[in-house]
């Protein structure tokens, strides 16, 4: 089973609208999350980390963490045509001197002009 | 410079013959990863070096080696290639200290025939 799930697989926007993506985890180890996004022919890039409760905003990034429930989610909103791209969510574990990724597969962000 | 480099981009190898793919970064980061990324599938973790100590996950400790002769260069060796190591292989680096961002390479595309 995977342990950390994403959905939408694929979603389409309107530019200027309000994307939201999900990620849920399986595994009560992960207390770390993080946001990559991947645009075609580059390797994943972070957007942003969050590990409190609640919310944590950066520009037109809002990321919210309920730890009982496990679930990431990132919202953007005024979403412009350079966000459509792979979004992957990302759990984190420290140890051996490593920051371990366990990902999910990714949704696919389109935002429509 | 955030920059991961990996070489080649592509590489084309024959069944049963040895494939080497070399990373690069000059973050003078601590860690450096190796992921295999296939078509539908999350990235998944193959093995990481802390410094000089290589550690490799589980299910993937037979299949992988690498070699990490100074801090800023990193390989991945596989012995014989078979058709099921046909993916991407991202390179990554991350500095010690736990929750640190974890920066990736634009990979290398192997295609094994």
């Amino acid at each position: 089973q995977q342990k950390v799930q994403q959905s939408p697989e694929s979603l389409s926007v309107p530019e200027g609208g309000m994307a939201s993506l999900n990620c849920t985890s399986s595994d009560r180890n992960f207390q770390y999350f993080w946001w990559y996004r991947q645009h075609s022919g580059e390797g994943p890039k972070a957007l942003m980390s969050i590990f409190s409760d609640g919310d944590k905003k950066e520009g037109r990034f809002t990321a919210h963490l309920n730890k009982a429930s496990l679930h990431v989610s990132l919202h953007i909103r005024d979403s412009q045509p350079s966000d459509s791209a792979l979004y992957f969510c990302a759990a984190s574990e420290h140890a051996e001197g490593a920051d371990r990724l366990t990902f999910g597969k990714g949704t696919q962000l389109i935002i429509q002009p | 410079d955030t920059t991961v480099k990996q070489n080649p981009r592509y590489k084309l190898a024959r069944v049963g013959k040895p494939v080497n793919l070399i990373c690069s970064q000059t973050m003078n980061h601590d860690t450096m990863y190796w992921y295999q990324k296939k078509p539908n599938q999350a990235p998944k973790l193959l093995l990481f070096y802390y410094d000089k100590i290589l550690n490799r996950e589980a299910d993937t400790f037979e299949k992988f080696q690498s070699s990490r002769p100074n801090n800023s260069f990193c390989s991945l060796y596989i012995g014989s290639a078979g058709l099921e190591y046909s993916a991407m292989y991202l390179c990554a680096s991350s500095r010690e200290g736990g929750r640190t961002e974890v920066f990736f390479g634009k990979g290398t595309r192997l295609t094994v025939v």
